[in-house]
């Protein structure tokens, strides 16, 4: 089944810099790599998403690449702000379930 | 309703015991996810339905978890004899068609669960 991978576990920025969080998969088949912002104490929400069929996509201040050759996929933050703060979920999939990896805790100091 | 509705949002049970968890996903979706998320932990996938056909169950830690969901409405997970390494908040999520045109999850508030 699918293992998807995810680093950093915990990242700190200051505001106004970027923030790179990184995941790899192992299943070949799967082809939809959403990533989820989960707040303190909140549900988990999508941010963006990105189909095997697309290289990169971008969302004002975030983007995602995907590198299907190599398995890996990529959310980038700029000008990173406070309320960036937050879990960071990656996940992969396809028709079938999805597969999360372990989170990235993103704190953006003032 | 307007989004997934999840019951109870506590449960506090002592070792041993059989919980229930309930989730009303939203209208119309046809899949629906039970997640399991330990304190600080990632999102662990348990069992995945999609419509009529089979659930996948393969992230069910033992044969003291199992799920059932009639149609595409309500879903219940049970947990029987509790043991403490189950206290987690279990996340329900429901999907209009996994990976499909529209593959978001709209999560429920979660059930927090603690076995004592």
């Amino acid at each position: 089944g699918e293992n998807v991978e995810q680093h950093p576990s915990t990242l700190s920025v200051q505001e106004g810099d970027s923030a790179v969080i990184k995941c790899t998969y192992s299943d070949s088949a799967s082809n939809y790599f959403p990533w989820y912002k989960q707040e303190l104490g909140k549900r988990p929400q999508l941010i963006i998403d990105i189909r095997s069929n697309v290289g990169e996509k971008k969302d004002q201040r975030i983007a995602v690449t995907l590198n299907k050759t190599a398995k890996h996929f990529s959310l980038h933050i700029t000008e990173t702000q406070p309320e960036d703060s937050a879990v960071y979920f990656c996940a992969a999939g396809n028709t079938d379930k999805l597969i999360f990896g372990t989170g990235t805790r993103l704190q953006v100091f003032p | 309703g307007a989004g997934v509705s999840q019951s109870p949002s506590n449960k506090v049970t002592e070792k041993g015991k059989d919980v229930e968890l309930r989730c009303d996903p939203i209208s119309g979706h046809t899949a629906l996810y039970w997640y399991r998320q330990r304190l600080g932990q990632g999102l662990e996938f348990l069992i995945y339905f999609q419509g009529n056909s089979a659930p996948d169950k393969s992230g069910l830690p033992s044969d003291r978890f199992s799920a059932e969901r009639t149609g595409e409405s309500v879903s219940t997970l049970t947990i029987q004899r509790t043991q403490q390494e189950d206290s987690a908040v279990y996340l329900c999520a429901s999907s209009l068609l996994a990976g499909g045109p529209t593959g978001e999850l709209f999560f429920g508030e979660g059930s927090r669960l603690t076995v004592l």
